[in-house]
């Protein structure tokens, strides 16, 4: 699997869209990029994935680069509850069943 | 909206001791996984399993770990001898299909070894 690379944390005040960057610079043609977070020791929460098109759901958007080589995950309207570590995960699209997680981005929303 | 569960959520054990961890997956879900998280460390991938049988486990997985599918609704984690090192939070996790499906997660099974 592509190596992706976060930044350990951020933070972001309530109300404000929150980006959250990843970089996956080796990333290969068959590989989708995926967003889970984890709300303190919970167990993690599958937010979005996408291919190369940008995708939007109820909880993010996922924006990836034309060259794919990053992207970028936006929590339009941070609350409080928004408050985790989120981590961005590449996985091939056939057989690969496993989630290769790193130590993500802990990202703090502040009133 | 359906969920995975995972039973007991914490579990204290002696060292040596054998411990059973319990999960019922999402019903109409074909793929399940276990993953532990040690405090203050990633989550780490152990197994996957489907039709019945192991499709993916890490080096992690070893033999003291195994697991079973002994009806139609649960999914189990056995830890033979229990070692002070395999205290962590276990989750359990399952998806409708592989790779392009997401995996949704249990709570966790905190587990304790002393």
């Amino acid at each position: 699997d592509a190596k992706t690379t976060q930044p350990p944390s951020m933070d972001c005040a309530e109300g404000r869209a929150a980006n959250l960057p990843c970089n996956h610079s080796t990333i290969s043609g068959n590989e989708y990029v995926y967003w889970y977070r984890q709300i303190h020791s919970q167990g993690p929460q599958y937010i979005i994935h996408g291919l190369k098109n940008n995708e939007t759901n109820e909880m993010a958007s996922l924006i990836i680069t034309e060259d794919r080589k990053s992207s970028t995950l936006i929590l339009p309207h941070a609350t409080l509850r928004d408050t985790a570590v989120y981590y961005c995960i590449v996985r091939v699209y056939s057989n690969d069943y496993k989630l290769s997680f790193g130590a993500g981005t802990t990202v703090t929303v502040r009133a | 909206e359906p969920e995975v569960t995972q039973t007991p959520s914490h579990q204290v054990t002696q060292m040596g001791q054998e411990v059973i961890l319990r999960c019922v997956p999402i019903s109409n879900h074909l793929y399940f996984y276990w993953y532990r998280q040690i405090l203050g460390q990633k989550v780490e991938f152990l197994v996957s399993f489907y039709n019945n049988e192991i499709s993916e486990k890490s080096e992690i997985f070893d033999d003291q770990f195994s697991v079973e599918r002994p009806d139609g609704s649960n999914f189990t984690l056995k830890i033979r001898s229990t070692k002070l090192e395999d205290s962590a939070m276990y989750f359990c996790a399952s998806s409708a299909g592989q790779s392009s499906y997401e995996q949704y997660f249990g709570p966790g099974t905190r587990l304790t070894v002393t």
